[in-house]
């Protein structure tokens, strides 16, 4: 089955730098790669995706970037504010029925963003 | 709409008892997720729905963990008897479809003692 492995666990930026989190998956038919953020005490809430035909998406000061051939994808957050502060996952999913239709997460970077 | 509604938000219960987890999804979404969320493991999901019959349970231990989802509008994750390693946070997460947007609940802090 997919496994997603998320680097790195913890991340501690400035105020102001740029912030990078990659992701590998393993299944080649995952065509499929959202990015959640948590906040203290609630659900994951979606922040960005991206699909297979896609290279790169933007939204604001969020990117993310997709590598099919490495089987890697990245989260680039720019202008980085205090309240960028959280839990952010990668996720991969081939999006078939089944066992395979499963989101698959990563293990979580926890951000800390210094005035 | 007001969301993904899980109750309880804390439930604190003895080794042993049954333990019932309620969700109710946002209306329309067709497809309902539990997930569990540990320190040690992340996001494992336990089981979904699609349209009220489950999908995939391959990730809930079944001797103990059954889930249910009577109708459109309401799912419950039961645990009998309870352990203390089932302690974690459990989310209900539902979407329209598959690979879009999840909506997560606030999620249920459980902890067996």
């Amino acid at each position: 089955g997919e496994n997603v492995e998320q680097h790195p666990s913890t991340l501690s930026v400035q105020e102001g730098d740029s912030a990078v989190i990659k992701c590998t998956y393993s299944d080649s038919a995952s065509n499929y790669f959202p990015w959640y953020k948590q906040e203290l005490g609630k659900g994951p809430q979606l922040i960005i995706d991206i699909r297979s035909n896609v290279g790169e998406k933007k939204d604001q000061r969020i990117a993310v970037t997709l590598n099919k051939t490495a089987k890697h994808f990245s989260l680039h957050i720019t202008e980085t504010q205090p309240e960028d502060s959280a839990v952010y996952f990668c996720a991969a999913s081939t999006g078939y029925g089944g066992s395979q239709g499963n989101l698959i997460f990563g293990k979580g970077t926890k951000l800390s963003v210094k005035p | 709409d007001a969301g993904v509604i899980q109750s309880p938000r804390h439930e604190v219960t003895e080794m042993g008892q049954e333990v019932t987890l309620r969700c109710k999804p946002i209306s329309g979404h067709d497809y309902l997720f539990w997930y569990r969320q540990t320190m040690m493991q992340g996001l494992e999901l336990l089981v979904y729905f699609n349209n009220k019959a489950v999908m995939d349970d391959s990730g809930m231990p079944k001797d103990r963990f059954s889930a249910k989802m009577p109708n459109a509008s309401f799912s419950t994750l039961k645990i009998q008897p309870s352990e203390p390693r089932d302690s974690a946070v459990y989310f209900c997460a539902t979407s329209i479809g598959v690979n879009t947007e999840a909506f997560f609940g606030q999620g249920t802090r459980l902890t067996v003692v």
